[in-house]
């Protein structure tokens, strides 16, 4: 089945403590995305990546780095610098920057908790 | 990027169809209106996407007006499992799609 995967669904972790978010779609999209959802709230972007090996910042992206050494693969680091950053966090793929070319896919969702 | 506006939370009664009104005064020739669906705990799921006049497909229809600045989804004989959030999203493929705050759409027994 083609889709993405993303884990763990549930994550908890220390104040200053850095984690990493794994996210893996099969659909052989190019374009790969990283979304923070608030209670409430709408979706923010926080990185986003067209192509392997590159990626830029969405509009959220202190405290968080990306990487993309695989088409496939999208993880998302929190590092200890985000101040606040239990929420939930949501990866997505599409063919190309998704305004003109049809759907984005998004994965299950990664619910991060700062105890 | 185009901003769009729409209502903040809307009620319907199962059965009725419901009408979604997403308001994009400054789209750009080159962009397109998409809508998305999303659950509690879940990520968005796309609806529909159009550029002009009328789009139709199994779950909704997209209605656009020739002067395009804004856009209303049409979700036919809605039912309870239709309560959800939906986003409405204007761009071209430059760049990446912004999601707001969405439309909260409760449906009523």
């Amino acid at each position: 089945d083609g889709g993405i995967t993303q884990s763990p669904k549930y994550l908890f972790r220390k104040e200053g403590q850095n984690v990493t978010l794994s996210c893996e779609q099969n659909l052989n999209h190019d374009a790969m995305y990283w979304y923070r959802q608030d209670p409430g709230q709408g979706l923010r972007l926080i990185y986003y990546s067209q192509i392997v090996n590159d990626f830029q910042k969405g509009d959220i992206a202190e405290g968080y780095s990306v990487s993309r050494e695989k088409k496939e693969s999208f993880p998302l680091t929190v590092t200890s610098a985000q101040k606040n950053p239990t929420a939930f966090y949501l990866c997505a793929s599409s063919t190309g920057l998704a305004g003109m070319f049809g759907e984005q896919f998004f994965g299950p969702g990664t619910r991060l908790t700062v105890l | 990027l185009a901003k769009t506006t729409q209502p903040i939370s809307m009620d319907s009664y199962e059965g009725q169809e419901v009408n979604i009104t997403c308001s994009h005064n400054n789209i750009a020739t080159n962009d397109y209106i998409t809508w998305y669906q999303q659950f509690p705990s879940q990520g968005p799921r796309f609806i529909i996407q159009g550029y002009k006049t009328k789009v139709t497909n199994e779950v909704a229809s997209l209605f656009i007006p020739a002067d395009r600045k804004s856009s209303t989804l049409s979700l036919p004989r809605v039912s309870l499992s239709d309560t959800a959030v939906y986003y409405c999203l204007v761009g071209s493929g430059n760049t990446p799609l912004v999601f707001g705050k969405g439309t909260r759409l409760s449906v009523i027994a």
